[in-house]
């Protein structure tokens, strides 16, 4: 039973350049939340989808950012022109349902891709 | 979410218990307290998570005060692979928009020595 599965692990982008993180959530897992982990800090919220459904992205940024979740496929957060800042780890969770073993939302995360902006 | 307090770091011999304390002094009713891990360069994962009872599974055991202001996750035996930044989070777990998103705050390196 394969986890949540993100790739690339590692990704380095030069500043300009187009960055896409794909995420394949657990098996029979709907929902798919995307998180970022600066240097030295906590994993801070960016995006909840469902498929074809993006349902809150109040923590992704209002420029440059995006995220996808379609009927077929991994999930991807595609980050354009990209800038040293967006040098961070990205986690992606996913979860069957609403409820679940830990309370609403039986989170599983992901490995994470480490995006370096060079 | 109500806002959690934790020690940035602790030392633990391996083979003791290790006591990770939190402090949520103004958690609401209907916030349950959750305890996730992140080992090095890996994802978060979930340990163990209550609202008033202690609770203990294979993990972990977690004792919440009476008056739910503070909590300590309880590492039985620690050992080396359980050296780790842990997360303690509040927040509600059944409610509409938004009870979905984990807030992370920096946790405790907890160090797990030989």
């Amino acid at each position: 039973n394969a986890g949540v599965m993100q790739n690339p692990r590692h990704l380095v982008r030069r500043r300009g350049q187009e960055a896409r993180l794909r995420c394949s959530p657990m098996k029979g897992h709907s929902h798919v939340y995307w998180y970022r982990q600066l240097p030295e800090e906590g994993l801070k919220f960016m995006v909840y989808l469902q498929k074809e459904n993006i349902i809150d992205e109040s923590g992704m940024p209002k420029e440059r950012f995006s995220a996808e979740f379609p009927k077929e496929g991994p999930s991807i957060l595609r980050i354009q022109q990209v800038v040293r800042g967006d040098s961070a780890a990205y986690f992606c969770a996913s979860s069957p349902t609403t409820r679940g073993r830990f309370g609403s939302y039986g989170y599983t995360f992901g490995s994470g891709t480490r995006l370096t902006v060079v | 979410d109500a806002k959690t307090t934790q020690p940035p770091s602790m030392d633990c011999a391996e083979g003791r218990a290790a006591n990770l304390p939190c402090n949520h002094s103004t958690i609401s009713g209907n916030e349950y307290v959750y305890w996730y891990r992140q080992i090095h360069s890996q994802g978060p994962q979930y340990i163990i998570h209550g609202l008033k009872n202690n609770e203990t599974n294979e993990m972990a055991s977690l004792i919440i005060t009476e008056d739910r202001k503070s909590s300590t996750l309880i590492l039985p035996h620690a050992t080396l692979r359980d050296t780790a930044v842990y997360y303690c989070i509040v927040r509600v777990a059944d409610s509409g928009a938004g009870s979905y998103q984990l807030t992370f705050g920096k946790g405790t390196k907890l160090s797990v020595i030989p």
